[in-house]
Protein backbone atom coordinates (compact mmCIF):
# COMPACT_ATOMS: atom_id res chain seq x y z
CA UNK A 1 0.00 0.00 0.00
CA UNK A 2 1.45 3.48 -0.89
CA UNK A 3 1.50 5.99 1.39
CA UNK A 4 -0.32 8.13 -0.62
CA UNK A 5 -3.29 7.24 -2.68
CA UNK A 6 -5.11 9.28 -5.07
CA UNK A 7 -7.20 8.31 -8.13
CA UNK A 8 -5.38 9.62 -11.27
CA UNK A 9 -8.84 9.71 -13.60
CA UNK A 10 -9.68 11.66 -15.64
CA UNK A 11 -12.38 13.48 -14.01
CA UNK A 12 -14.79 15.18 -16.23
CA UNK A 13 -17.17 17.82 -15.04
CA UNK A 14 -19.37 20.57 -16.84
CA UNK A 15 -18.40 23.90 -16.23
CA UNK A 16 -20.03 25.12 -13.30
CA UNK A 17 -19.99 21.77 -11.07
CA UNK A 18 -18.62 21.60 -7.96
CA UNK A 19 -15.74 19.20 -7.79
CA UNK A 20 -14.44 16.94 -5.21
CA UNK A 21 -11.04 15.40 -5.33
CA UNK A 22 -9.60 13.38 -2.92
CA UNK A 23 -6.89 11.79 -1.50
CA UNK A 24 -5.90 8.92 1.50
CA UNK A 25 -2.57 8.56 3.67
CA UNK A 26 -1.66 5.60 5.79
CA UNK A 27 0.73 7.70 8.01
CA UNK A 28 -0.73 9.24 10.82
CA UNK A 29 2.99 11.48 11.19
CA UNK A 30 1.64 13.36 8.07
CA UNK A 31 0.51 16.73 9.61
CA UNK A 32 1.13 19.12 6.61
CA UNK A 33 -0.97 18.68 3.70
CA UNK A 34 -0.69 20.86 0.48
CA UNK A 35 -2.56 20.98 -2.99
CA UNK A 36 -0.94 21.37 -5.96
CA UNK A 37 -2.47 22.36 -9.77
CA UNK A 38 -0.30 21.35 -12.47
CA UNK A 39 -0.85 22.48 -15.94
CA UNK A 40 0.51 20.78 -18.88
CA UNK A 41 4.54 21.41 -19.41
CA UNK A 42 5.04 23.56 -16.55
CA UNK A 43 5.53 23.30 -12.24
CA UNK A 44 3.49 22.63 -10.00
CA UNK A 45 1.76 25.30 -8.72
CA UNK A 46 0.91 24.91 -4.25
CA UNK A 47 -2.63 26.46 -4.29
CA UNK A 48 -3.50 25.55 -0.50
CA UNK A 49 -1.76 24.19 2.38
CA UNK A 50 -2.97 23.39 5.58
CA UNK A 51 -1.94 21.94 9.42
CA UNK A 52 -3.88 19.09 10.90
CA UNK A 53 -8.02 18.24 10.53
CA UNK A 54 -9.96 21.35 9.55
CA UNK A 55 -11.44 22.93 6.63
CA UNK A 56 -9.67 25.91 4.53
CA UNK A 57 -11.40 28.10 2.45
CA UNK A 58 -9.80 30.09 -0.17
CA UNK A 59 -11.82 31.79 -3.09
CA UNK A 60 -13.69 28.72 -5.16
CA UNK A 61 -11.16 26.21 -3.22
CA UNK A 62 -12.33 24.39 -0.02
CA UNK A 63 -9.16 22.09 1.37
CA UNK A 64 -10.92 19.63 3.98
CA UNK A 65 -8.53 17.46 5.81
CA UNK A 66 -10.35 14.51 8.13
CA UNK A 67 -6.98 12.84 10.10
CA UNK A 68 -9.36 10.54 12.07
CA UNK A 69 -10.31 8.76 8.32
CA UNK A 70 -6.43 9.78 7.34
CA UNK A 71 -8.67 11.34 4.20
CA UNK A 72 -8.08 15.02 2.61
CA UNK A 73 -10.12 16.80 0.15
CA UNK A 74 -10.06 19.69 -2.32
CA UNK A 75 -13.18 21.31 -3.12
CA UNK A 76 -13.78 23.74 -6.79
CA UNK A 77 -16.53 25.63 -6.36
CA UNK A 78 -18.34 27.52 -9.88
CA UNK A 79 -15.48 25.29 -11.96
CA UNK A 80 -14.00 26.73 -14.85
CA UNK A 81 -12.90 25.51 -17.84
CA UNK A 82 -9.33 27.02 -16.98
CA UNK A 83 -9.58 24.73 -13.87
CA UNK A 84 -8.82 21.90 -16.60
CA UNK A 85 -5.09 20.48 -15.03
CA UNK A 86 -3.87 17.88 -12.78
CA UNK A 87 -4.08 18.24 -9.21
CA UNK A 88 -1.69 16.27 -7.02
CA UNK A 89 -1.93 16.37 -2.82
CA UNK A 90 1.73 16.25 -0.81
CA UNK A 91 1.53 15.52 2.88
CA UNK A 92 4.51 15.58 5.28
CA UNK A 93 5.38 15.77 8.79
CA UNK A 94 6.46 18.95 10.29
CA UNK A 95 9.93 19.46 11.01
CA UNK A 96 10.44 18.86 14.38
CA UNK A 97 12.84 20.83 16.93
CA UNK A 98 15.49 17.80 16.26
CA UNK A 99 15.25 18.27 12.51
CA UNK A 100 12.78 15.27 11.68
CA UNK A 101 11.32 14.12 8.02
CA UNK A 102 9.44 16.80 6.05
CA UNK A 103 9.86 15.47 2.89
CA UNK A 104 6.31 15.59 1.38
CA UNK A 105 5.25 12.45 -0.25
CA UNK A 106 3.27 13.08 -3.01
CA UNK A 107 -0.38 11.62 -4.80
CA UNK A 108 0.01 10.28 -8.30
CA UNK A 109 -2.36 13.41 -9.61
CA UNK A 110 -5.78 13.56 -10.39
CA UNK A 111 -6.53 14.76 -13.94
CA UNK A 112 -9.57 17.21 -13.87
CA UNK A 113 -11.10 18.20 -16.92
CA UNK A 114 -14.07 20.77 -17.45
CA UNK A 115 -15.55 21.08 -20.42
CA UNK A 116 -17.79 23.82 -21.58
CA UNK B 1 6.03 36.01 -2.75
CA UNK B 2 7.39 32.45 -3.05
CA UNK B 3 8.88 32.38 -6.42
CA UNK B 4 11.09 29.53 -7.93
CA UNK B 5 12.72 30.14 -11.48
CA UNK B 6 14.57 27.72 -13.45
CA UNK B 7 17.29 28.28 -16.32
CA UNK B 8 16.94 27.12 -19.04
CA UNK B 9 13.31 26.60 -19.56
CA UNK B 10 14.18 24.59 -22.54
CA UNK B 11 17.49 22.74 -23.74
CA UNK B 12 18.27 20.52 -26.53
CA UNK B 13 21.69 18.87 -26.15
CA UNK B 14 24.01 15.71 -28.47
CA UNK B 15 24.79 12.86 -26.35
CA UNK B 16 27.42 12.41 -24.19
CA UNK B 17 27.29 16.10 -23.24
CA UNK B 18 26.80 17.63 -19.85
CA UNK B 19 23.86 20.07 -19.20
CA UNK B 20 23.47 22.66 -16.07
CA UNK B 21 20.25 23.53 -14.70
CA UNK B 22 19.89 26.54 -12.24
CA UNK B 23 17.13 26.62 -9.63
CA UNK B 24 16.88 30.11 -7.76
CA UNK B 25 14.53 30.91 -4.99
CA UNK B 26 13.94 34.64 -5.70
CA UNK B 27 12.64 35.97 -2.85
CA UNK B 28 12.71 33.81 -0.16
CA UNK B 29 16.24 31.53 1.81
CA UNK B 30 15.95 28.03 0.88
CA UNK B 31 17.83 25.52 3.11
CA UNK B 32 16.72 22.47 1.03
CA UNK B 33 15.35 22.59 -2.36
CA UNK B 34 14.56 18.69 -4.09
CA UNK B 35 14.80 17.78 -7.52
CA UNK B 36 12.50 15.90 -9.46
CA UNK B 37 11.50 13.78 -13.02
CA UNK B 38 8.58 13.91 -14.90
CA UNK B 39 7.80 12.05 -17.81
CA UNK B 40 4.48 12.63 -20.09
CA UNK B 41 1.31 11.62 -17.87
CA UNK B 42 3.32 10.76 -14.66
CA UNK B 43 3.17 11.68 -11.49
CA UNK B 44 6.50 13.55 -10.16
CA UNK B 45 9.85 11.37 -9.10
CA UNK B 46 11.94 12.82 -6.29
CA UNK B 47 15.30 12.54 -7.94
CA UNK B 48 17.55 13.68 -4.77
CA UNK B 49 17.32 16.51 -1.78
CA UNK B 50 19.66 19.44 -1.89
CA UNK B 51 20.78 21.19 1.53
CA UNK B 52 22.65 23.97 1.79
CA UNK B 53 26.39 23.97 2.38
CA UNK B 54 26.13 20.16 2.43
CA UNK B 55 26.23 16.70 -0.16
CA UNK B 56 23.24 16.15 -1.87
CA UNK B 57 20.65 12.85 -0.64
CA UNK B 58 19.83 11.05 -3.78
CA UNK B 59 16.64 8.64 -3.57
CA UNK B 60 17.42 5.07 -4.92
CA UNK B 61 18.26 4.38 -8.25
CA UNK B 62 19.41 7.53 -9.00
CA UNK B 63 22.90 7.89 -10.26
CA UNK B 64 24.98 10.66 -7.53
CA UNK B 65 28.11 10.85 -10.36
CA UNK B 66 25.14 11.26 -13.49
CA UNK B 67 23.28 13.80 -11.49
CA UNK B 68 25.35 16.44 -9.83
CA UNK B 69 23.69 18.60 -7.79
CA UNK B 70 25.11 21.31 -5.71
CA UNK B 71 23.57 23.96 -3.70
CA UNK B 72 26.17 26.23 -3.08
CA UNK B 73 23.75 29.26 -1.31
CA UNK B 74 20.74 29.65 0.43
CA UNK B 75 18.97 30.62 -3.20
CA UNK B 76 20.57 28.62 -5.51
CA UNK B 77 20.77 24.62 -6.43
CA UNK B 78 22.10 23.20 -9.44
CA UNK B 79 21.94 19.71 -11.22
CA UNK B 80 24.40 19.08 -13.82
CA UNK B 81 23.51 15.71 -16.06
CA UNK B 82 26.72 14.66 -16.97
CA UNK B 83 26.89 12.55 -20.66
CA UNK B 84 23.89 12.80 -21.16
CA UNK B 85 21.79 9.94 -23.46
CA UNK B 86 18.40 10.13 -25.25
CA UNK B 87 17.28 8.09 -21.88
CA UNK B 88 17.86 11.18 -19.82
CA UNK B 89 15.61 13.29 -21.78
CA UNK B 90 12.69 14.37 -19.51
CA UNK B 91 11.24 17.32 -17.77
CA UNK B 92 13.40 18.28 -14.31
CA UNK B 93 11.59 20.47 -12.14
CA UNK B 94 13.07 21.63 -8.83
CA UNK B 95 11.32 23.15 -5.74
CA UNK B 96 12.40 24.53 -2.48
CA UNK B 97 11.23 24.72 0.93
CA UNK B 98 11.66 28.27 2.57
CA UNK B 99 13.83 28.17 5.60
CA UNK B 100 11.67 27.65 8.90
CA UNK B 101 8.44 26.72 7.31
CA UNK B 102 6.78 23.36 5.34
CA UNK B 103 5.11 24.29 1.86
CA UNK B 104 7.15 23.55 -0.70
CA UNK B 105 7.06 25.75 -4.46
CA UNK B 106 8.22 24.62 -7.65
CA UNK B 107 10.12 26.15 -10.22
CA UNK B 108 8.69 25.73 -13.46
CA UNK B 109 10.60 23.10 -15.08
CA UNK B 110 13.50 22.63 -17.54
CA UNK B 111 12.48 20.47 -20.40
CA UNK B 112 15.75 18.35 -21.80
CA UNK B 113 15.81 16.80 -25.22
CA UNK B 114 19.24 14.75 -25.30
CA UNK B 115 19.83 14.44 -29.31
Amino acid sequence: QKEVEQDPGPLSVPEGAIVSLNCTYSNSAFQYFMWYRQYSRKGPELLMYTYSSGNKEDGRFTAQVDKSSKYISLFIRDSQPSDSATYLCAMSAIRSASGGSYIPTFGRGTSLIVHP
Amino acid sequence: GAVVSQHPSRVICKSGTSVKIECRSLDFQATTMFWYRQFPKQSLMLMATSNEGSKATYEQGVEKDKFLINHASLTLSTLTVTSAHPEDSSFYICSAIPTGRNEQYFGPGTRLTVT
